[in-house]
């Protein structure tokens, strides 16, 4: 079935340090998507992307959280700097339409900030 | 905005018995109702899905129920075996960008 790679699977970096979560979304897929999991816990929503804008976002979205998709190439989740709390799952998921359809999830990163 | 609960944290049946697990959603507006299975360490899958406009879906051994009124809504898991253990998570939409997850319910299924 279709799939939503992410790159890399871990990542561990050093408190203040910047970092990028790639996603590569379902190819006809035009609704982007950030979640966020700590410790196997509730998935968070932090944002949601599409045709080059952020339509919505959640409190969880700090100023140092930021998204993209320059030309179509990977949607991307930056955070600068990081902070402790920002470690977690971060999963990136897409899907065709506007609502009432599935999302698909891609199989996460985890972030750890040390 | 919507906020969805998921009502069992755990829930533990034999192998062959039925699990349920309800989620109940504050939003009256909200429409879709997609069900996503965890496993360890994995990512999520999707299970099955309900639009406001029945009450009732079923695929397989999976049977979903939708109580508009109450704002509620229900995964069966019929027969369930070993493989069906997993954290099960409930989510809602209403029409937006978002969709709006439970806490989780962790199914354990005893062989």
């Amino acid at each position: 079935g279709p799939k939503v790679l992410q790159i890399p699977s871990h990542q561990i970096i050093d408190m203040g340090q910047m970092v990028t979560l790639n996603c590569d979304p379902v190819s006809n897929h035009l609704y982007f998507y950030w979640y966020k999991q700590i410790l196997g816990q509730q998935m968070e929503f932090l944002v949601n992307f599409y045709n080059g804008k952020v339509m919505e976002k959640s409190k969880l979205f700090k100023d140092q959280f930021s998204v993209e998709r320059p030309d179509g190439s990977y949607f991307t989740l930056k955070i600068q700097p990081t902070a402790l709390e920002d470690s977690a799952v971060y999963f990136c998921a897409s899907r065709r339409q506007f609502s009432n359809e599935r999302l698909f999830f891609g199989h996460g990163t985890k972030l750890s900030v040390l | 905005g919507e906020k969805v609960e998921q009502h069992e944290s755990t829930l533990s049946v034999r192998e062959g018995d039925s699990a349920v697990i309800n989620c109940t959603y504050t939003d009256t507006a909200s429409s879709y109702f997609p069900w996503y299975k965890q496993e360890a360490g994995k990512s999520l899958h999707f299970v099955i899905d309900i639009r406001s406009n029945v009450d009732r879906k079923q695929s397989q051994r999976l049977i979903v129920l939708l109580d508009k009124k109450a704002k509620r809504f229900s995964l069966h898991i019929t027969a369930t075996q070993p493989e069906d253990s997993a954290i099960y998570f409930c989510a809602a939409s209403s029409g937006g960008y978002k969709l709006t997850f439970g806490t989780g319910t962790s199914l354990l299924v005893d062989p």
